[in-house]
């Protein structure tokens, strides 16, 4: 059973370029959260989408990132006009739809990340 | 003020060590505490998780919860140099439950020498 899919694991763009970072969740799981890692900074949470919606952007910045979660294919976290402060790792997590009423465990399943790179 | 607060370390033990692993935070709205591990160039997996206050024991790792000091340790015993890692304290509201939106320490770095 595979686990969280990222892709590319290393992405270089110069300033002003686009950078698309994807991740496939694990099989069965419909929720996909994005998280960015700066040097010396722990995870920051980012967006939490299920298929076709999103459900909490709030830590999105306000211009230039996106994400989408499609219902066929990967989620896609888009920064365009990338900028030397973009430099990051992100990361995306999975987890598994909740049952009514069930426990929560606060268990994400983390991708290894994508390590983003502005020249 | 940073919600939580981790103190990066790097922390060094000799092995068979225990070691002890702290976090503050500021957010008594927070319910839920977990510990992730994070190997170099990887990413985190969940450790350990507690609801609320109390202990919580595993093998060789127990996580504590005082909530009304609002601080949450996590102790290894007999420590191993493959526990050499990165340590990252997440909490999380109960209204936040649901959305997997969770808040991270800094994460503490531990070598453990053989």
């Amino acid at each position: 059973n595979a686990g969280v899919m990222q892709n590319p694991r290393h992405l270089v763009r110069r300033r002003g370029q686009e950078a698309r970072l994807r991740c496939s969740p694990m099989k069965g799981h419909s929720h996909v959260y994005w998280y960015r890692q700066l040097p010396e900074e722990g995870l920051k949470f980012m967006v939490y989408l299920q298929k076709e919606n999103i459900i909490d952007e709030s830590g999105m910045p306000k211009e230039r990132f996106s994400a989408e979660f499609p219902k066929e294919g990967p989620s896609i976290l888009r920064i365009q006009q990338v900028v030397r402060g973009d430099s990051a790792a992100y990361f995306c997590a999975s987890s598994p739809p909740r049952l009514a009423g069930g426990p929560y465990t606060g268990e994400l399943f983390f991708g290894e990340g994508s390590r983003l790179t502005v020249l | 003020q940073k919600e939580v607060e981790q103190d990066p370390g790097p922390l060094s033990v000799p092995e068979g060590a225990i070691v002890s692993l702290n976090c503050t935070y500021s957010n008594s709205a927070f319910q839920y505490f977990m510990w992730y591990r994070q190997y170099s160039r990887k990413g985190p997996e969940l450790l350990m998780y507690t609801y609320s206050s109390g202990n919580k024991e595993d093998g060789r790792f127990t996580a504590q919860v005082d909530k009304s000091s609002k601080y949450i340790s996590l102790f290894i015993r007999d420590s191993q140099p493959s526990d050499s890692a990165t340590y990252l304290c997440a909490m999380s509201a109960t209204r936040d439950g649901n959305t997997g939106k969770l808040i991270f320490g800094q994460g503490t770095t531990l070598q453990v020498k053989p």
